[in-house]
């Protein structure tokens, strides 16, 4: 079936700008992670969310970051007055996550932001 | 918090040659080390994973043994090919969330042909 997507790929903006970046999960799995990577850096995890609820923002970088899931499906993460530090690959992931047990999760491709 | 160290950030072998990476984490109650592989501007991708109640576990060329009273976890790639040349991130679970991930800085690694 298919896998995580999401979109767009790469996004060029201006610093100030807002941008959002959208995550599709694989049907039926109710977690769903984002995470960012800068360049040559490993994973920093931001958020997870559980159904459509969010139990710990606490890995948001600042206030500028928020992220939304509707229908136990799309995510959207949505970053305000862009800065330079922004820049990074943006993966999302998502997992069965069923209670209690730990589940594979499955990256998607990331989007590309670069901060101008 | 949770800190996840990975060492070494770079590792040259020869094609052939046996890889070891090593990461310690300094929350005693994760319980979930999953590795990645990320081939270079692809998304990561689950290697092997084991769990607290485990010591190693293997498949085929690739092996994760984990030390829980010394907190450490280490990576092996036997026989090593071209292909398994990427970057090898560790992770482990923040305490018991198996939801939540601390990941290591990344290994880079390079097989020689």
């Amino acid at each position: 079936g298919a896998g995580v997507s999401q979109s767009p790929s790469n996004k060029v903006t201006e610093k100030g700008k807002d941008v959002e970046l959208r995550c599709d999960p694989i049907s039926g799995h109710t977690a769903l992670y984002w995470y960012r990577q800068r360049l040559g850096q490993g994973l920093e995890f931001l958020i997870y969310f559980q159904g459509n609820s969010a139990p710990d923002k606490s890995g948001l970088p600042s206030d500028r970051f928020s992220a939304e899931r509707t229908g136990e499906s799309v995510s959207t993460l949505t970053i305000q007055r862009t800065q330079q530090e922004d820049s990074a690959v943006y993966l999302c992931a998502s997992s069965l996550a069923l209670a209690e047990t730990i589940e594979t999760q499955y990256f998607g491709p990331g989007t590309r932001l670069l901060v101008l | 918090g949770e800190n996840v160290e990975q060492h070494p950030s770079t590792l040259s072998v020869q094609e052939g040659d046996s890889a070891v990476i090593k990461c310690t984490y300094s929350d005693s109650a994760s319980n979930y080390f999953p590795w990645y592989k990320q081939e270079l501007g692809k998304r990561p991708q689950l290697i092997i994973d084991i769990r607290s109640n485990v010591g190693e576990k293997k498949d085929q060329r690739i092996a994760v043994t984990l030390n829980k009273t010394a907190k450490h976890f280490s990576l092996h790639i036997t026989e090593t090919q071209p292909e398994d040349s990427a970057v090898y991130f560790c992770a482990a679970t923040m305490g018991y969330n198996f939801n939540k991930f601390y990941f290591g800085s990344g290994t880079k690694l390079n097989v020689k042909p």
